[in-house]
């Protein structure tokens, strides 16, 4: 199996530009997290699905920010528009009902 | 709510000695603690985790951690350190099973001193 992957791994962008981040969760997993990491603030769950459909997006930032996933293969996480304040390393987990979550490589942006 | 604290943000060792990190938790519920370990440009691996049943729990690298009810705590710890140890380490709590909302804590990052 070739894990959770996550794309791109490197973003930088300049404030203001819409920000997209992909990912495709392991092949049988029914749950699929967003989680944000800065030094700051540490890890932070943003958002996860299950079977496809939102479960909890209370740590959702603003408004800026959407998650979607279409299908169970594919998500998406989109920062529209991108601040300086968004730079931080995005990672998207999956895992099986029941089963421990098994982590991406992560998206590390960069918004100037 | 949730939290996890992990007590100390940077520790360092001597190859070849004890490890201990630590993490204090709060749950109003009998929680499920893990331990991840990332590596630098990596995501976060498993360590190990508790659910139920035995309260020390060993994991991967030869790390184990013991779950303590009564002092809500849940410290990492191996017996001797190895170069390859470096890394960041957090501790999580979930209320409601493995797969669920993970609190993380800050992190500890490990250096290991030849």
């Amino acid at each position: 199996d070739a894990g959770v992957i996550q794309s791109p791994r490197h973003e930088v962008t300049e404030m203001g530009q819409e920000v997209t981040l992909r990912c495709k969760p392991i092949s049988g997993h029914d749950y699929l997290f967003w989680y944000r990491q800065t030094m700051m603030r540490g890890l932070e769950l943003l958002i996860y699905f299950n079977n496809n459909v939102p479960i909890d997006d209370s740590g959702m930032p603003e408004d800026r920010f959407s998650a979607k996933m279409p299908n169970a293969s594919f998500s998406t996480l989109k920062i529209q528009p991108s601040e300086p304040r968004d730079s931080a390393v995005y990672f998207c987990a999956s895992a099986r009902e029941g089963d421990v979550l098994t982590f991406g490589a992560g998206s590390r942006l960069t918004v100037l | 709510a949730q939290s996890v604290t992990q007590l100390g943000s940077h520790v360092s060792v001597s190859e070849g000695a004890l490890v201990l990190l630590r993490c204090n938790y709060s749950s109003s519920v009998p929680p499920y603690l893990f331990w991840y370990v990332q590596y630098p440009n990596q995501g976060l691996q498993l360590l190990l985790k508790y659910t139920t049943g035995a309260t020390l729990v060993k994991g991967i690298n030869g790390f184990e951690a013991e779950f303590k009810k009564s002092e809500t705590s849940f410290h990492l710890t191996k017996p001797s350190a190895h170069m390859s140890d470096a890394a960041e380490y957090f501790c999580a709590v979930s209320e409601l099973s493995n797969t669920g909302k993970l609190i993380f804590g800050q992190g500890t990052t490990l250096q290991v001193k030849p």
